[in-house]
């Protein structure tokens, strides 16, 4: 019930193109979805992050689309490109008076130029 | 405004001596958070600490692990006595404060990665 789970494991999406990265959860006490950008040898670095009473967060080229009632939510980058090169990580947390995140297994893009 | 920093990056350890790891939260966060990453998974938490307190230890094994966040100086991993199924990169994360609505954003440290020989 804890677990966050994330798919592709890996993407390779052409420079200019979508990359869709997805993540399914079952404890329906997580309220907060957190996406993290990881470079190799450096560590995790919040993207991007969405509440459950939004369907969709957009910052720049990077979107967060939610769904409840199947909970979902999934990670879309826009006009992909060879620096957005990464290990992304899906995250869930609830509020127990601190922020215990569970992480997906992380999805490996590259970014062909 | 330095980030969250660890040290040692790497290190290596033979079956059965110890590992220390010092996290240095970034400066005005007194909210500390430990996760471990094995090769090929996701970051597992283990640890939240706050100064001088241990606030949530379930996801840290029992035995061999302990850490502490003392009122001076760098929050510590300690692993006894180690075994190769330690082999791992171990994260840092901070916070100024925690939980609230939207939570604060954890910052993480680039971590340490600890291979047991």
């Amino acid at each position: 019930q804890q677990q966050v789970k994330q798919s592709p494991q890996s993407l390779i999406v052409q420079k200019g193109g979508i990359s869709i990265i997805n993540c399914a959860y079952e404890n329906t006490a997580f309220d907060y979805f957190p996406w993290y950008q990881q470079f190799p040898g450096k560590g995790p670095a919040l993207l991007i992050a969405i509440r459950p009473d939004v369907s969709e967060k957009k910052e720049g080229r990077f979107t967060i689309s939610f769904n409840k009632s199947a909970k979902q939510f999934s990670l879309h980058i826009m006009d992909s490109q060879p620096g957005d090169s990464a290990t992304y990580f899906c995250a869930a947390s609830m509020n127990t008076g601190f922020q215990k995140l569970v992480f997906g297994t992380g999805t490996r893009l590259l970014v062909s130029p | 405004n330095a980030g969250v920093m660890q040290n040692p990056r790497h290190l290596v350890r033979r079956r059965g001596q110890e590992a220390r790891l010092r996290c240095s939260p970034m400066k005005g966060h007194s909210h500390v958070y430990w996760y471990r990453q094995l090769p090929e998974e996701g970051l597992k938490f283990m640890v939240y600490l706050q100064k001088e307190n241990i606030i949530d230890e379930s996801g840290m094994p029992k035995e061999r692990f302990s850490a502490e966040f003392p009122k001076e100086g760098p929050s510590i991993l300690r692993i006894q006595q180690v075994v190769r199924g330690d082999s791992a990169a171990y994260f840092c994360a901070s916070s100024p404060t925690s939980g609230g609505t939207p939570p604060e954003t954890q910052y993480f440290g680039p971590g340490t990665r600890l291979l047991v020989l």
